[in-house]
């Protein structure tokens, strides 16, 4: 069965900062799309980034970079110039093609804190 | 198109009623997903609907949670006879296509408290 790790509960960032999140993951799958939401207080889920198992290079979007290490089966958030706005909860999920549902798979998340 | 939408935001009610949730995808949207999410934890896939068809539920879904979508618009989750641990954010999702990189969309959810 499919697996996300999400070992840091919460994490603290210096305005401005670069701060790295980690997530592992576990499937057989071959085909497999790893995606980062974002959960303010609010509750809503925010699409962040995708990055699929196939792709050779690194995602990126904006402040967004996904550090995609395929035999390490690593897929960890890279969030550059931290801004306050950035302080939430965040996931990591995976969708599996051998899921008919393409359902998304969760870690735990990691809080995180962006300090003035 | 303002995205995906959930009716009651809120829910609090007492153990043994029955609650029903809404959930309004994006228009063109033909996936709908429901996932729970409890304190901590990450959301928990329950079901899902390719246009009116049901074609995947969850093994937390008891047989006390029904859940449909007739006419592949919008669709309703039921939980009968609700229990304390059923306390829980209920969110929605929908997608367009199918695949590992279908985005799912996510609604602001609605957060169930059973006394």
């Amino acid at each position: 069965a499919q697996k996300i790790t999400q070992t840091q509960p919460g994490m603290f960032v210096q305005e401005k900062e670069a701060v790295t999140l980690d997530c592992t993951y576990d499937t057989s799958d071959q085909s497999y799309g790893l995606f980062w939401y974002k959960q303010p207080s609010s509750g809503e889920m925010i699409f962040l980034i995708y990055q699929g198992s196939y792709d050779e290079q690194n995602a990126t979007e904006g402040r967004y970079s996904l550090n995609f290490q395929k035999a390490r089966k690593s897929a960890n958030l890279v969030i550059s110039a931290s801004q306050l706005g950035d302080s939430a909860m965040y996931f990591c999920a995976m969708s599996l093609s051998g899921a008919g549902s393409y359902q998304l798979t969760f870690g735990k998340g990691t809080k995180l804190s962006v300090i003035p | 198109d303002t995205g995906v939408s959930q009716d009651p935001r809120h829910k609090i009610t007492k153990r043994g009623q029955n609650v029903t949730f809404r959930c309004d995808p994006i228009s063109e949207h033909n996936r709908l997903y429901w996932y729970r999410q409890t304190l901590g934890q990450g959301p928990e896939f329950l079901t899902y609907f390719q246009n009116e068809a049901q074609l995947e539920k969850s093994r937390l879904l008891s047989d006390r949670f029904s859940a449909e979508r007739p006419k592949g618009s919008f669709s309703t989750l039921e939980i009968q006879r609700t229990e304390q641990g059923d306390s829980a954010m209920y969110l929605c999702a929908s997608s367009l296509a199918a695949g590992v990189d279908n985005e799912q969309f996510f609604g602001p959810g609605t957060r169930l408290t059973v006394l």
